[in-house]
Formats: C-alpha cells, structure tokens, sequence
C-alpha cells in the first residue's frame, strides 16, 4: 500500500499568495493530521480530523490558515494569505484507530518571500 | 507553552558506544509515549512506543525508558551505528488522541 502522498513537495511562493499544500492519507487510516516542523518548536500539531471532521484545531495560528477533509482520502492546508515567518516544512500523517503511530509524508517545504 | 521539551539540541557519539537522548514532559495525564527518527528530506518514522504504565520498553538495539515520577523518558541506543545519525523526536499522546511533539535532537554517530 502506498504511504501518505504529500504535494507539492517544494513551494516557493510570494507573501500574499495563496498556498494550498495537499495529503492523501493512507487508506483505511481514519486520523489524519497536520504538523509544522521549525527549528524553536519542532514538530507543531495544527490541526487533526477523525472521520473527515475536525477535533481539534487550536493549533492553527491565524485566521490565514484553514484545513478541509472533503472525503476519506484527500485534505488540504490552505494559507491566504502568506507570509515569510510561514516558510516551513509542513507534514501530514495518517493513523488507524489513533494508535499514536503516525505514519508520515514526505513533507511540503514552503518557501516565502 | 512547550508540553513535551528536548533540552538538548544535538548529541554526538562515537560508534559502538551507547546514546542517549532524553525527553520531559509536564502533562501528568499522557498515556502513551513515542519516538519517532527522522532523515532529512523524509517524514519522521515511528521508532518506539512506551504506555505510561509500563517503566521500561526493549525493542533491538533500541530502549525507551520511563520515570512517571519525574515526567521524563529516555531513549537508549546500544551499539549506536552510523546509520543511526538523524533527528530523533520525543512524543506524548494526550486522552483525546492529540499527539505533541517535542522540538527534536540531532544524533550523529561517528565511525
């Protein structure tokens, strides 16, 4: 089975551009999650769904960011607008049952300027 | 504020000798721990886990170490082998099912 699939890998974007990072989860896994890695906090928890519905999004650091789970197999991180301090790795992963064992994509460098 | 904390930024060892990368946390009420490695360019993989009713869990080369008590854990590595130079991140699973990670420690292990 494939793993999480990430896209765009690389975004090089300029501030006030609109971003939209994508995931496709594993399938059958019904937790999907979106992490930010930075060198002061590491790996930071924006937002996470079970069954498509968020539960919680307290991670999410404005407004300009929102998530969506339209369907078991697909979500999106959107930024709009974008901004430097937004430059990141960002990460989706995916668990069945939230065994705590998430398996990860690849990651969606974003790159602001 | 920072939940789960890995103090320290790097650790360098020398092959065949043990590394140990430690982790604390504030959350009393975290039932699960894990550790995840992490190369770059990749995801971070799942290493190991420890439920916080367990001390002690042994997997290989690889142990995790728990002291409720002093809210810390510890990842033990014994031989330490090059291909074990990565990022090794500490994480806490909150009853929710949220699961918070620490800022990470990079391991390199020279030959």
């Amino acid at each position: 089975d494939a793993g999480v699939i990430q896209s765009p890998r690389h975004e090089v974007t300029e501030m006030g551009q609109e971003v939209t990072l994508r995931c496709k989860p594993i399938s059958g896994h019904d937790y999907l999650f979106w992490y930010r890695q930075t060198m002061m906090r590491g790996l930071e928890l924006l937002i996470y769904f079970n069954n498509n519905v968020p539960i919680d999004d307290s991670g999410m650091p404005e407004d300009r960011f929102s998530a969506k789970m339209p369907n078991a197999s697909f979500s999106t991180l959107k930024i709009q607008p974008s901004e430097p301090r937004d430059s990141a790795v960002y990460f989706c992963a995916s668990s069945q049952l939230n065994t705590g064992e998430l398996f990860f994509g690849e990651g969606s460098r974003l790159t602001v300027l | 504020d920072q939940q789960v904390k890995q103090n320290s930024p790097s650790l360098s060892v020398q092959e065949g000798r043990i590394s140990i990368l430690n982790c604390d946390y504030t959350n009393s009420m975290f039932d699960y721990f894990l550790w995840y490695k992490k190369y770059p360019a990749e995801g971070p993989t799942f290493l190991i886990s420890i439920s916080s009713i367990k001390d002690k869990n042994e997997d290989g080369r690889f142990t995790v170490f728990l002291n409720k008590s002093a809210k810390h854990l510890s990842l033990h590595i014994v031989p330490s082998q090059p291909g074990d130079s990565a990022v090794y991140f500490c994480a806490a699973r909150e009853r929710t099912g949220k699961l918070i990670f620490g800022q990470g420690t990079t391991l390199q292990v020279k030959p």
